[in-house]
C-alpha cells in the first residue's frame, strides 16, 4: 500500500512549456484534490474530484486542467507554464473530503 | 468566497509552556480539520470535527469546535520541541460542499 504517490518530485520548466504532474493512490479513495503551496503560506485548492469522471474547480483553477478517468489517477496539467506557477504542488485523496491523505509534493520551478 | 482566518501566524515558545492556535470564519462550517506539516512533507491530518461544542484530544493536543461551528482552537499542553511545525486548519462550508479550504497556517517553534 503505497498511499498517495506524486511524480516527478522536482521539475524545472521554461515559460510557455506544458507538463503533467502525476498523482496516483492505491487506497480506492473516491475523493482526490490538488493544492498548491507558496513559500510560507497555506494551501490553495486548484481542482478536486469526487469520483471517476467528475471534476470541479477550486480556488485557483486558471492555467490548470484535470481529468479523472480512473479512481486511482488524478493528473494535473499545466497548459502554458508561467513564473507565477512556481510552487509546491500537493495531491491528496480520501474516502471523503474531510479525511484526506497528502502526497509528498512536486516542487515546480518556472523560469 | 469563504475565508478562513488563522492566528497567530507565528509562535515561538519555550519547551513546557502551553499554547493555543485559533481558526475562525464568518460562516458556519460543515466540518473542520487540523493538519500538521513538517518541512519538505505533505500535511498530515490530526483531527476532524463536525459537531458544535465537540472536543477531541490527541495526547497533549486538545481540539475544540465552537458551539456555533464558526471557530475552532488547538491547544497544546507542555509543548515539546517535537511539536515544532506548521499547523493548518481547513474547513468545508455548506455553501461550497466538497471544497476544503485551508487557512494560512501557524508556524510553531518550540525552544528547548
Amino acid at each position: 500500500n503505497a498511499g498517495v504517490t506524486q511524480t516527478p518530485k522536482f521539475q524545472v520548466l521554461k515559460t510557455g512549456q506544458s507538463m503533467t504532474l502525476q498523482c496516483a493512490q492505491d487506497m480506492n479513495h473516491e475523493y482526490m484534490s490538488w493544492y498548491r503551496q507558496d513559500p510560507g503560506m497555506g494551501l490553495r485548492l486548484i481542482h478536486y474530484s469526487v469520483g471517476a469522471g467528475i471534476t470541479d474547480q477550486g480556488e485557483v483553477p486558471n492555467g490548470y486542467n484535470v481529468s479523472r478517468s480512473t479512481t486511482e489517477d488524478f493528473p494535473l496539467r499545466l497548459l502554458s507554464a508561467a513564473p507565477s506557477q512556481t510552487s509546491v504542488y500537493f495531491c491528496a485523496s480520501g474516502f471523503a473530503e474531510e479525511t484526506q491523505y497528502f502526497g509528498p509534493g512536486t516542487r515546480l520551478l518556472v523560469l | 468566497t469563504q475565508l478562513l482566518e488563522q492566528s497567530p501566524q507565528f509562535l515561538s515558545i519555550q519547551e513546557g509552556e502551553n499554547l493555543t492556535v485559533y481558526c475562525n470564519s464568518s460562516s458556519v462550517f460543515s466540518s473542520l480539520q487540523w493538519y500538521r506539516q513538517e518541512p519538505g512533507e505533505g500535511p498530515v491530518l490530526l483531527v476532524t470535527v463536525v459537531t458544535g461544542g465537540e472536543v477531541k484530544k490527541l495526547k497533549r493536543l486538545t481540539f475544540q469546535f465552537g458551539d456555533a461551528r464558526k471557530d475552532s482552537s488547538l491547544h497544546i499542553t507542555a509543548a515539546q520541541p517535537g511539536d515544532t511545525g506548521l499547523y493548518l486548519c481547513a474547513g468545508e462550508w455548506y455553501s461550497s460542499a466538497s471544497k476544503i479550504i485551508f487557512g494560512s497556517g501557524t508556524r510553531l517553534s518550540i525552544r528547548p
